[in-house]
């Protein structure tokens, strides 16, 4: 069973416009949680990682959500670019620690289009 | 510049041909991964390695094994490659046990294509 749910599952905006992904997860316990992006053919980078029970990080134009409580995390993407046409991944880390194991979810596939 | 390497990029196999695939990371961490990755699906874990010859299988081992013989190097084997191996395979790096929140490094793939 999928432990790490997204959506949409694919988005189209324009440039400029702010976007928002949700993942829904159900991992236990879960330490922190991840958001990637990858572009098409590329490995995936690490946009920012949130650990407290309530938090918010912030990366340039993106900023990201966790409720441990709720079980779910946002990305926001703040007047798109061109350039942030990928797919974005939400991965759930059930330790803080190498042992722990990643639970990925399959990604939204953002595109931003002129 | 911190970085892992995989290669080859592409390939292709015939079934029932052996496949090596190799990974390095310059970044001597302790902890090295290999994933593959199928439309739709997330991530999913084969194997993963804490350090030289200390290799534990993941979430979908069958049909795999792996190799580490130097920390900045890992290995990934298909004996007698399957259709359904076909597939993106991503080797990831990340420093050693004890770490928390351990950042994670990964490469650009590998597309395997078995025929």
């Amino acid at each position: 069973k999928t432990q790490v749910e997204q959506s949409p599952q694919s988005l189209v905006v324009r440039q400029g416009e702010n976007c928002v992904l949700q993942c829904n997860y159900s991992v236990t316990p879960d330490n922190h949680l991840r958001w990637f992006k990858q572009d098409t053919g590329k490995g995936l980078v690490s946009l920012t990682v949130l650990v407290d029970q309530k938090d918010k990080t912030s990366n340039g134009r993106y900023s990201a959500t966790l409720d441990k409580d709720a079980k779910h995390s946002t990305l926001h993407i703040t007047a798109t670019l061109l350039d942030d046409t990928a797919t974005y991944i939400c991965v759930v880390g059930d330790r803080g620690s190498a042992l722990g194991r990643l639970h990925f979810g399959a990604g939204t596939q953002l595109i931003v289009i002129p | 510049d911190m970085k892992v390497t995989q290669m080859p990029r592409y390939l292709i196999k015939r079934m029932g041909e052996n496949v090596l695939l190799e990974c390095g990371q310059d970044m001597s961490h302790e902890t090295m991964y290999w994933y593959r990755q199928d439309p739709g699906l997330g991530l999913q874990l084969i194997y993963i390695s804490y350090d030289v010859d200390s290799n534990s299988e993941g979430d979908i081992p069958k049909g795999y094994r792996v190799s580490r013989k130097k920390r900045e190097h890992f290995s990934l084997i298909l004996d007698s490659a399957k259709t359904n191996q076909t597939s993106v395979y991503f080797c990831a790096s990340s420093p050693g046990q004890g770490v928390a929140n351990s950042d994670y490094t990964f490469g650009s793939g590998t597309r395997l294509l078995v025929i």
